[in-house]
């Protein structure tokens, strides 16, 4: 079992929709978990940052962390045609004092006009 | 404010050759990590480092790959003797707590012909 799952898409939705993508792992030691974005043949772009479990809200996007389920989500409300690139989760354990990130595969999300 | 800087941008080497990649982090980050993104794989975890010291290794192959970060200057990941399997987009990344969010260049896209 990887220790990161995140179904890969692509995702397609019209312009407005609101849009949900998951990654579930496996290493209960994960503490702080990312969400990237990245556009083709550029680097990560950090979204949302969260510790623990929770919600965490910053305009359009919002993180959602349940560790008792062992599973994050990134919603995406309004989308836009912008919006569409490859969403990457990431997590961490702290283990001697710094962390390291683990990532999903990533997402392909596609937004229409 | 620049983020984390990254050069050179594209890099075609010789196999046999040596790849030298360099990194900028963002001004006060005194954390430096190297990750690897190969063709429909996620971003792998390579080498952490700190000023002068190399803090974790664990992600980088034991031979022919090195990383350090000076007193002065930036972070620089060496590959000798590259080989065709060496091609991969290449990201630094920063951070200014060990436990803080990291932030990504733009990458180095390694080809070895």
């Amino acid at each position: 079992q990887k220790e990161v799952e995140q179904d890969p898409g692509p995702l397609s939705v019209p312009e407005g929709a609101i849009v949900s993508l998951n990654c579930t792992y496996s290493n209960s030691a994960f503490q702080y978990f990312m969400w990237y974005r990245q556009y083709s043949r550029k680097g990560p772009e950090l979204l949302m940052y969260t510790y623990s479990s929770g919600n965490k809200e910053d305009g359009r996007f919002t993180a959602q962390v349940d560790k008792s389920s062992k599973y994050i989500s990134l919603f995406i409300r309004d989308s836009q045609p912008s919006d569409s690139a490859t969403y990457l989760c990431a997590m961490s354990a702290v283990n001697s004092g710094y962390s390291t990130l683990t990532f999903g595969k990533g997402t392909m999300l596609l937004v229409s006009p | 404010n620049a983020g984390v800087m990254q050069n050179p941008r594209h890099l075609v080497r010789r196999r046999g050759q040596e790849a030298r990649l360099r990194c900028s982090p963002m001004k006060g980050h005194s954390h430096v990590y190297w990750y690897r993104q190969l063709p429909e794989e996620g971003l792998k975890f390579m080498v952490y480092l700190q000023k002068e010291n190399i803090i974790d290794e664990s992600g980088m192959p034991k031979e022919r790959f090195s990383a350090e970060f000076p007193k002065e200057g930036p972070s620089i990941l060496r590959i000798q003797q590259v080989v065709r399997g060496d091609s991969a987009a290449y990201f630094c990344a920063s951070s200014q707590a060990e436990t803080g969010a990291a932030f990504f260049g733009q990458g180095t896209r390694l080809t070895v012909v």
